[in-house]
């Protein structure tokens, strides 16, 4: 199984909701990232989980709170958010994070709108 | 600081015609370069690697080739198809916290 997979697919929210993504892999990473995408740009690095744990945070604003329940699970809570938010969110897993040589296995994407 | 350059798309193509994407890098340390490939409404799929200079990566028709004096990981094509049409980034990870870097994608059209 080298699938990641994210739910929703799609979400459509208001800047006053509070909404999550969901991403779960379970190919025994133990590391997990989010990406931002916007339209015809690559993927921009949001956060990096360890071992569950924090390892990076790319000066992400506060509306984006991330969690990792466990090594299988990740989630974006998403708060207060605006419509320049709106954007393709990626999950990605790769065995081990800092490995130069690993490649980073990406879901399908939960695709953002914000109103 | 690490990054990846790529020809500017869209590329256009007929069926079966020989496809060249360019990439070149810079990066602190020793890299390993990707080519991922993004179909229209998907994530990203990794279509080749390479690890160390001269390895050369391939998967379902595509090449590339580390090549560290020019400091480049050209991705080949013999024959595309309709559907090869995509969006291809470039990418490296280097250094120790190895975070991906991806160049900015280059769009394929394959037309029949």
């Amino acid at each position: 199984d080298t699938e990641v997979t994210q739910t929703p697919k799609h979400l459509v929210m208001g800047m006053t909701n509070k909404k999550s993504l969901k991403c779960e892999q379970h190919m025994g990473h133990r590391a997990m990232y989010w990406y931002k995408q916007k339209a015809k740009k690559p993927p921009e690095l949001m956060f990096v989980y360890s071992y569950e744990k924090l390892s990076i945070n790319e000066s992400v604003p506060s509306r984006f709170s991330p969690e990792c329940p466990n090594s299988s699970l990740l989630n974006l809570h998403l708060h207060a958010l605006q419509p320049e938010d709106s954007a393709l969110y990626l999950c990605a897993s790769s065995q081990l994070a800092g490995v130069r040589t690993g490649e980073l296995f990406f879901g399908e994407g939960s695709r953002l709108t914000v109103l | 600081g690490n990054s990846v350059t790529q020809m500017e798309g869209p590329v256009t193509l007929s069926e079966e015609a020989f496809l060249t994407i360019n990439c070149t890098y810079t990066a602190t340390g020793y890299p390993s370069l990707f080519w991922y490939v993004q179909y229209p409404g998907e994530g990203l799929q990794l279509l080749l690697k390479a690890t160390k200079a001269d390895d050369k990566g391939s998967n379902k028709g595509f090449e590339a080739t580390y090549r560290k004096e020019t400091t480049s990981f050209h991705l080949e094509k013999g024959s595309v198809q309709v559907s090869d049409s995509a969006v291809y980034f470039c990418a490296l990870r280097s250094g120790t916290a190895s975070k991906l870097t991806f160049g900015t994608g280059t769009r394929l059209q394959v037309t029949l």
